[in-house]
This record gives C-alpha cells, structure tokens and sequence, in this order.
C-alpha cells in the first residue's frame, strides 16, 4: 500500500511564527487530506487536496501530485493552532486513507 | 449540530466484557468508517461501509464486529476485550465510495481496559 512520511515530526514555534509542514507519498495519489488533531483529541479536517493550491484563512495547502509531496503552511501561529497534524492519503484505485504519522506543533505564547 | 456523533466519549471496564460503541452522522453520507488511534497516535482504519454494506475489513481480530443498521448509523461491538484494545476509536463518515471526498470526524471514543 502507500506510504506517508511527514516532516518534522515536532515542531515548536513562537507565536507569530510561521510554518511549513511537509507530507511525502510513495505513490500516485487520487486522495490527500491535511487534518488537526488539536490538545482535546478532535480531528478536524482542514484541506482535501489531491492536487493545486487551497487557502482557509492563515492556513493553506499546496500540493504537488507529480512530485508526491504536499505541503500545509500555517502562517501568523497562534496557541490554539498547537495539536498534530496529519496528513493522510488514497493510492490510485484505492478509497482507503493511509495516514502519516503527524506532526506535532507546539505554538508557546 | 453534531455531524458525526459518538457515544460514550469514553469507555472504561474490565478485560473479558462485550461493549459497545455507537456512531450516527447527520450529513447525508453513504460512507461511514472506523479508525483506532494508537497510544503513539497513529491512526489506522479498521472498517469501511458503504449505504449498509462492509467495502474495507482490514485485518483486525473477529472479536470487532461492525454493524450498519442504516446509512447514517454505523456501531462497533468489541467481544472479550482485551488490554491491547485500550486506544480512541474514530468514527468517521464521506459522500459516497467510488469518489474521493473529505472525510468528517467524530470526537473519538476513548476506551480504557483495566
């Protein structure tokens, strides 16, 4: 099956701060989602994103399906953008997400 | 509005019981999940419904049984727990299989086995 690997696997910044968190995949990909794990446990599902370039907010996305990697940027980090990010993603023919082993940021005041 | 809703939020009880963990979502979708999040939060899927019938079972023990009584309804029945079953277990839910679509998370069952 696919695999993901994310980078950094931690990562703590200053408030303000920005952010790039990177997602790498093993194969092609008809299927790639960026979630927020945050402090409480809930996962919130930021961007669906098999391919281009999406913006919610400070946060956007980019993805690179040709060079199996997608990025989440996070600019102008506040507090409550600390939590694990994951990224998660469905190989050609497949509707199954294989998940990344997140990231865990840790935004300190 | 609860789009994906779980009950109990969380679960704690003895290795050997039978329990139970129920999920409903109010989005319309026809396809509904289940995930377990390990202690080290990795978080991999367990079963897959689409409109009431199973389209993934991954390999997990026949002590798991899944059951979809409608569309919007998909439960989790757990025989003889064991320690090793101690995790969050998500329910979550998508459009419709046989196309990609964002899939929506509820808060998790966290179930602890003494």
């Amino acid at each position: 099956g696919i695999q993901v690997e994310q980078s950094p696997p931690d990562l703590i910044l200053q408030e303000g701060a920005n952010s790039t968190l990177r997602c790498n995949f093993s194969d092609s990909v008809n299927n790639l989602q960026w979630f927020h794990q945050n402090p409480w446990g809930q996962l919130i599902n930021l961007f669906y994103i098999p391919s281009g370039t999406k913006q919610n907010g400070r946060l956007s996305a980019t993805t690179v399906a040709t060079e199996r990697y997608s990025l989440l940027y996070i600019s102008s980090s506040q507090t409550t953008d600390s939590g694990v990010y994951f990224c998660a993603s469905s190989g050609a023919g497949s509707y199954q997400l294989t998940f990344g082993k997140g990231t865990k940021l840790s935004v300190i005041p | 509005d609860t789009a994906v809703s779980q009950t109990p939020k969380y679960l704690v009880t003895q290795m050997g019981n039978d329990k139970s963990i129920k999920c409903e979502q109010n989005l319309g979708h026809d396809t509904m999940y289940w995930y377990k999040q390990d202690s080290k939060k990795f978080l991999k899927i367990m079963f897959s419904y689409n409109n009431k019938e199973l389209i993934i079972n991954e390999t997990v023990p026949n002590r798991f049984s899944p059951k979809s009584p409608d569309k919007a309804h998909l439960n989790l029945h757990i025989n003889s727990l064991e320690l090793g079953d101690s995790a969050v277990y998500f329910c979550a839910s998508s459009l419709r299989q046989g196309y990609n679509q964002p899939q929506h998370f509820g808060d998790g069952t966290r179930l602890s086995i003494l």
